[in-house]
C-alpha cells in the first residue's frame, strides 16, 4: 500500500511565480491536511480539506494561498507570486476521517526556494 | 487556543545510554491525543508515539515510552538503548478531539534535535 506522495519533492521558483504542490494520500484515505515548515522551526498547520471541501482553511495566509482537493486527482496546494519567505518545506499528510485517532500519515515534503 | 511547547533545542547522548525528551502544552480540554514524531535529515515526519488523554497508563512501542502527567499538561519521551539511527528532530504534537474542524489539525513543538554520540 503506497504511502503518501507529494510532488515535485524540490521546487525552485523565482519571486513572481505561481508554484504548484501536489499531495495524493494514501488510498481510502478522504481527508488531507497541508502543512508548513519554515527553516528551523516545526511544522504550522495550513490548511484541512475534504474530497470537494475545504473543511478549516484558518492557517492559510488570506492572500496568494488557495487549495483544492477535486473529486479525482491530488489535493493542490497553489502559491500565486511566490516571495523568499514562502520558501519552506510543504508537507502533506492524510487520514482515512472513519476512526479515532484519525492518525495522520505524512509524506515526504516539497522543499520550495524561491530564488 | 492550543500551544506546545519544547524547551530543549538540542540534546545529545550516548550510544547505548537513556535520554529523556521534554514537552509541554497548554489546553483547556479535557480529551486530546498527544504524539511524538521523529524527523530524521530526510525530513520524512514518522510517527513515534501516541499518547490517549483519557488513558492513565503510559503509552510505550519497544524503546520509545512516555511519561505523560496530565495535571502538569507534560508529555516527556524517553528513548532507552539509544542507536546511531535515533539521531533526528523530534516534535511533539497535540491534537484535539473536540469537534470537526477544531479536532483536526496537529499543533506541534519547536521541536529537539538529538544527537547521539557512538
Amino acid at each position: 500500500n503506497a504511502g503518501v506522495m507529494q510532488n515535485p519533492r524540490h521546487l525552485v521558483r523565482r519571486r513572481g511565480q505561481e508554484a504548484r504542490l501536489r499531495c495524493s494520500p494514501m488510498k481510502g484515505h478522504s481527508h488531507v491536511y497541508w502543512y508548513r515548515q519554515l527553516p528551523e522551526e516545526g511544522l504550522k498547520f495550513m490548511v484541512y480539506l475534504q474530497k470537494e471541501n475545504i473543511i478549516d482553511e484558518s492557517g492559510m495566509p488570506k492572500e496568494r494561498f488557495s487549495a483544492e482537493f477535486p473529486k479525482e486527482g491530488p489535493s493542490i496546494l497553489r502559491i500565486q507570486q511566490v516571495v523568499r519567505g514562502d520558501s519552506a518545506a510543504y508537507f502533506c499528510a492524510s487520514s482515512s476521517g472513519r476512526a479515532a485517532p484519525y492518525e495522520q500519515y505524512f509524506g515526504p515534503g516539497t522543499r520550495l526556494t524561491v530564488t | 487556543a492550543q500551544t506546545v511547547t519544547q524547551s530543549q533545542p538540542e540534546m545529545s547522548v550516548q550510544e547505548a545510554e537513556t535520554v529523556t525528551l521534554s514537552c509541554t502544552y497548554d489546553t483547556s480540554e479535557s480529551d486530546y491525543y498527544l504524539f511524538w514524531y521523529k524527523q530524521p535529515p530526510s525530513r520524512q515526519m514518522i510517527l513515534v508515539i501516541r499518547q490517549e488523554a483519557y488513558k492513565q497508563q503510559n503509552a510505550t512501542e519497544n524503546r520509545f515510552s512516555v511519561n505523560f502527567q496530565k495535571a502538569a499538561k507534560s508529555f516527556s519521551l524517553k528513548i532507552s538503548d539509544s542507536q546511531l539511527g535515533d539521531a533526528a528532530m523530534y516534535f511533539c504534537a497535540y491534537r484535539s478531539v473536540q469537534g470537526e474542524t477544531s479536532g483536526s489539525r496537529l499543533t506541534f513543538g519547536e521541536g529537539t534535535q538529538l544527537t547521539v554520540n557512538p
